[in-house]
């Protein structure tokens, strides 16, 4: 069974440029989630999707992050404009049913 | 306070030692409870979760669960080098796909 897929894997840009990441789920997993995780804590979900669907963004900056997941499978994330704060690892994960996230590889972002 | 609380570390451990790690959570109104292991450089990958009172082991790994002292902790016998990562404790106000709190995780370092 193929694993969660991210892209890219490793980025670096500028301040007050814009950037994307890619993922794709696991196969029939409805429920897709997006993590930031900065270097020395623990993932902070950003936005969860159920199906095409969101089901909680609370903790994302809306001003400047924003998500999509088209036709319940693949989704993007984007900053626009970034900011140096954003430099972290944003991980995405899905889950079929179960309590249990399969994390991707991750994309580490560096703003500078 | 933080919503979920672990000791950073480092964490030295004696190979075939029992390495202890302990966590502690703010909301009494979480249900369920999760061990993650994240290598250096990789994701978050499950190992355990728990969400009754008392002990529940698979393996070398056993987690523990006191709701009334909001109090979780994670066991690892026999320590491995391979054991040495940083472990994540994660809390679930549900038993589904909801929101999951990360704590900073504590690093393990096994000894030869």
């Amino acid at each position: 069974e193929a694993g969660v897929a991210q892209s890219p894997r490793y980025k670096i840009i500028e301040k007050r440029q814009s950037v994307a990441f890619w993922c794709n789920p696991i196969s029939g997993h409805a429920t897709l989630y997006w993590y930031q995780q900065i270097l020395g804590q623990g993932p902070k979900l950003l936005i969860q999707f159920q199906n095409n669907g969101v089901v909680d963004d609370s903790q994302l900056p809306k001003d400047r992050f924003s998500a999509e997941r088209l036709k319940g499978v693949d989704s993007t994330l984007k900053i626009q404009p970034a900011k140096l704060e954003d430099s972290a690892v944003y991980l995405c994960a899905s889950s079929l049913f179960s309590y249990e996230q399969y994390f991707g590889p991750g994309t580490r972002l560096t703003v500078t | 306070q933080k919503e979920v609380e672990q000791n950073s570390g480092p964490l030295s451990v004696p190979e075939g030692a029992i390495a202890s790690l302990n966590c502690t959570y703010s909301d009494r109104g979480s249900q369920s409870f999760f061990w993650y292991r994240q290598y250096s450089g990789k994701s978050p990958e499950l190992i355990m979760f728990i969400y009754s009172n008392g002990d529940k082991e698979d393996g070398r790994f056993t987690a523990q669960l006191n709701k009334a002292s909001q109090y979780v902790s994670l066991l690892i016998r026999d320590s491995q080098p391979s054991d040495s990562a940083t472990y994540l404790c994660a809390v679930n106000r549900g038993f589904g796909n909801e929101k999951l709190t990360f704590g900073t995780g504590t690093r393990l370092t096994i000894i030869p």
